[in-house]
């Protein structure tokens, strides 16, 4: 079964410190990777996705395949990257049916 | 270009009584997927249709079905509701499965 770990739930940072927001999964097969971001009142929203290797609002993740991990890293935080922060997993669990699990979410604040 | 919306936006309803919840995706996404948000078990996803069909599903109970429109609208359906499925209901509407837009979502309390 597919596991997403995200071991801290909450992250304080100063703003213009480096953050990096771990997520560790398991699954033996090839992952699809994606981060969500929920900013206070606001809607859940993708944030990137591995396959695109793109880079959103300053943040990337790389796919570590060895390690089982897809942290999001940004080199100077900001104060609005202030947010709860999900990793989500999509893999299939079993004659192609497709699930995205989630972790339980990092809450990043960023300090002035 | 509207987003996705979902009706109602707040629901209470007791033990044993059934709910429909509603979800307009956004013009021209024709899948729709399902999440629950609750407080111990984070985001949970449910179920995902794409034309009408159910493509993939979560782990949950039969008690949780859906269905989609010609339309790309969506329905999910709880019967028979439990205290534990107090939660915010999320739905999430795309054109290609990589890019999801989410509605505000609904929050149902079962008391």
């Amino acid at each position: 079964a597919q596991r997403v770990t995200q071991p801290e739930k909450l992250l304080s940072v100063f703003k213009g410190a480096p953050v990096e927001l771990k997520c560790n999964y398991s699954y033996s097969g090839s992952p699809e990777l994606f981060w969500y971001v929920q900013y206070s009142r606001q809607r859940l929203q993708l944030l990137l996705r591995h396959i695109s290797r793109e880079s959103i609002k300053g943040f990337t993740a790389d796919l570590n395949k060895g390690e089982t991990s897809f942290h999001l890293k940004k080199p100077f935080a900001q104060e609005e990257d202030s947010a709860m922060y999900y990793c989500a997993l999509r893999a299939d669990g079993g004659g192609s049916n497709y699930k995205l699990t989630f972790g339980k979410g990092t809450l990043l604040t960023v300090n002035p | 270009k509207a987003g996705v919306t979902q009706t109602p936006r707040y629901l209470i309803k007791t033990r044993g009584q059934q709910v429909t919840l509603s979800c307009s995706p956004i013009s021209g996404h024709r899948s729709v997927s399902w999440y629950q948000q609750t407080p111990g078990q984070g985001l949970q996803f449910l179920f995902e249709y794409f034309s009408e069909t159910q493509r993939n599903k979560g782990n949950f109970p039969g008690r949780f079905s859906g269905r989609q429109f010609s339309n790309s609208r969506s329905e999910m359906n709880v019967s028979t509701l439990e205290l534990g499925d107090s939660a915010l209901y999320l739905c999430a509407s795309s054109f290609t499965w990589d890019t999801q837009y989410f509605g505000p979502g609904t929050r149902l309390t079962v008391l």
